[in-house]
């Protein structure tokens, strides 16, 4: 079993449209949950953290659910400018060194 | 602006040679790290640098050596032993080995002809 499992999509959704991602993870020790945007051969950039209380920035809301080990990432009113592929990041501490990424989601919004 | 930057942004590299890929930061990080990425699969670690004159292998270490001479500089050198080169790789740093906020570098692709 996989660390960190995504379902690689894709995902094509119209413009306008609420979508969700869902990650699990197989280590109930991790500590800390990162969603991640990557597009098309550039590097990943910090969309959010994950907290156990759930968390909202605009558009997106992140949420965790350790008792079935899972990271969910929703996506309000999508644009088009949130096509991109979605990783999951997940750490057992406090440490970059133990960073274990998910192969990612791709999200394509249609016109 | 303070960042990372690699190079170069497309490398090719023949059978049986040694290709050294850059990345320099000018963020005052002290961790330094680089993972490699392939088609439909997670970032993999293959080496870390916690601080200057100081390097731990990671996860996918054989076939890659590195080096970290200097604070803002932390090289990746894909020698002939690493069979499967080709992928995408990136350099990220944190402010140190204890900060889970990483900053990347806008990645070097790596190609064998």
């Amino acid at each position: 079993r996989k660390e960190v499992e995504q379902d690689p999509g894709p995902f094509n959704v119209p413009e306008g449209a609420t979508v969700a991602f869902n990650c699990t993870y197989s280590n109930s020790a991790s500590q800390s949950f990162f969603w991640y945007r990557q597009d098309c051969r550039k590097e990943p950039k910090l969309l959010m953290s994950v907290y156990s209380s759930g968390n909202e920035d605009g558009r997106f809301t992140a949420q965790l659910n350790r008792a079935s080990q899972y990271i969910s990432l929703l996506i309000r009113d999508s644009k088009l400018s949130d096509s991109a592929t979605y990783l999951c990041v997940v750490t057992l501490s406090g440490s970059a060194r133990q960073l274990t990424f998910g192969s990612g989601t791709q999200l394509t919004v249609l016109p | 602006d303070g960042g990372i930057t690699q190079s170069p942004k497309y490398l090719f590299r023949k059978e049986g040679q040694n290709v050294t890929l850059s990345c320099e930061q000018n963020l005052n990080h002290d961790a330094m790290y680089w993972y490699r990425q392939d088609p439909g699969q997670g970032l993999r670690l293959i080496y870390y640098s916690q601080i200057v004159n100081d390097f731990q292998k990671g996860d996918i270490a054989e076939g890659y050596s590195v080096s970290r001479e200097k604070k803002e500089s932390f090289p990746l050198t894909v020698t002939s032993a690493q069979k499967n080169p080709t992928a995408f790789y990136l350099c990220a740093s944190s402010i140190s080995i204890a900060n889970e906020k990483l900053f990347f570098g806008s990645g070097t692709q790596l190609s064998v002809l």
